[in-house]
């Protein structure tokens, strides 16, 4: 059973470009959601959605949004990227949000660098 | 203040010891708790998950919550030098699905 699947696993921007990020869940899994992950704050809850609807965001600027197909997958897109956007995004895919309750499984991440 | 908070580290033990993991949070309304492991270059990994207050066994794996105490831990016993990785606690309330991670706590386990 394959895993979480993240593409591109490597990334490097220019400050003001902007940038797409895609994120394959497990086969059957229908909640996604998108974490940042830096050194000074962790992993931080960017967005989850299940069924193409946005349930939950978190504390991050208009800049990051998120999307989510039929299938499943999933895209975040940055716009006007800042050098303190350079993190480690992570996805996590569970079956439902109840299933939640039992932990996500996470991809292996999308390394961001912003110059 | 953080609604979750973990020492940093970095942890060094040697091979076989027991590792003590613990994390702090301040919200009552987390009701999930859960480990992950991540390796470096990897996403973090699912260790454990737990409800309620008391243990939980997998292994050479124990996680411990004490709710009125608002305190988490995660104990490994046997410690081996592929336990050497970052140990995040995460914490989730009864509804929603947005997880409340720890700082993570870098542990080394030396041969």
């Amino acid at each position: 059973k394959a895993g979480v699947t993240q593409t591109p696993r490597y990334l490097i921007k220019t400050r003001g470009q902007q940038v797409t990020l895609s994120c394959s869940p497990i086969s059957g899994h229908r909640s996604v959601s998108w974490y940042q992950q830096t050194p000074g704050q962790g992993l931080q809850f960017l967005f989850e959605y299940f069924s193409e609807t946005q349930r939950n965001k978190g504390n991050f600027p208009g800049r990051f949004s998120g999307r989510q197909f039929s299938n499943s997958r999933s895209e975040m897109n940055v716009s006007t990227l800042e050098l303190g956007d350079s993190a480690l995004y992570l996805c996590a895919s569970s079956l439902a949000e109840r299933q939640a309750n039992y932990g996500y499984t996470f991809g292996s991440g999308t390394r961001l660098t912003v110059v | 203040q953080k609604e979750v908070e973990q020492d940093p580290g970095p942890l060094s033990v040697p091979e076989g010891a027991i590792v003590s993991l613990n994390c702090t949070y301040s919200n009552s309304a987390f009701q999930y708790f859960m480990w992950y492991r991540q390796y470096s270059r990897k996403g973090p990994e699912l260790l454990m998950y737990t409800y309620s207050s008391g243990n939980k066994e997998d292994g050479r794996f124990t996680a411990q919550v004490d709710k009125s105490s608002k305190y988490i831990s995660l104990f490994i016993r046997d410690s081996q030098p592929s336990d050497s990785a970052t140990y995040l606690c995460a914490l989730k309330p009864h509804s929603g699905s947005r997880l409340t991670f720890g700082e993570g706590t870098q542990l080394t386990v030396n041969p």
